[in-house]
């Protein structure tokens, strides 16, 4: 069963809005914590927000905003203010507790092909 | 350096021949992985090095896999008698010793994009 679950493999935005990308999870590990990666067309994959299954409040970054709601397991990004240079591959992905300050396991969705337009 | 740096960025090669891939990770940090990424796919993760311990190779899909890394320095992906379905993009990400804050992050390079005809 997949472990970590993105159910939009294409998305399209009108640049200057907000748009969530889906992320659901499954885990029984009480302490876990959750990543978001941007791939652009250049290949890199590059780190956008982090949330901890324990933290408060839901992380921010930028434009970058996570709505994590724990209990449907469920870990959505939120971009405001979309730009054209927010087209990529977003990918969620979550490292659990028995790999906790490694990352090697980290377990990846399949990721969203996001595409912005002027 | 200032990021990760991989070569060659692009690699085509016939089936039955070795390939190397190459990783220069951020100065200072000592954690380096390898992962593989086949189209339309997550991440694969394949192999892990941390300082001088011994290397995590538990994702290595074959034992035509190998990787090195002398100290904490730059890495090698070897692949030898490369089959078809070893076609993918071989990314490497690097981060700081797992017990020091800010260990969380990876940052990746840009990836070597092998297909093999």
């Amino acid at each position: 069963a997949q472990k970590i679950t993105q159910t939009q493999p294409g998305m399209f935005v009108q640049e200057k809005e907000a748009v969530t990308l889906d992320c659901t999870y499954d885990t029984s590990d009480p302490s876990y914590g959750l990543f978001w990666y941007k791939q652009p067309s250049s290949g890199e994959m590059i780190f956008l927000i982090y949330q901890g299954s324990y933290d408060q409040q839901n992380a921010t970054e930028g434009r970058y905003s996570l709505n994590f709601q724990k209990a449907r397991k469920s870990a959505n990004l939120v971009i405001s203010a979309s730009q054209l240079g927010d087209s990529a591959m977003y990918f969620c992905a979550m490292r659990e507790r028995s790999n906790a300050g490694n990352n090697r396991k980290l377990i990846w969705g399949l990721g969203t092909s996001l595409a912005v337009n002027p | 350096g200032a990021g990760v740096s991989q070569s060659p960025s692009n690699k085509v090669t016939e089936k039955g021949k070795d390939v190397e891939l190459r990783c220069d990770p951020i100065s200072g940090h000592t954690a380096l992985y390898w992962y593989r990424q086949r189209l339309g796919q997550g991440l694969e993760f394949l192999i892990y090095f941390q300082g001088n311990s011994a290397p995590d190779k538990s994702g290595l899909p074959s034992d035509r896999f190998s990787a090195e890394r002398t100290g904490e320095s730059v890495s090698t992906l070897t692949i030898q008698r490369t089959q078809q379905e070893d076609s993918a993009v071989y990314l490497c990400a690097s981060s700081l010793e797992p017990s020091r804050a800010g260990a969380n992050v990876l940052t990746f390079g840009a990836g070597s994009r092998l297909t093999v005809l």
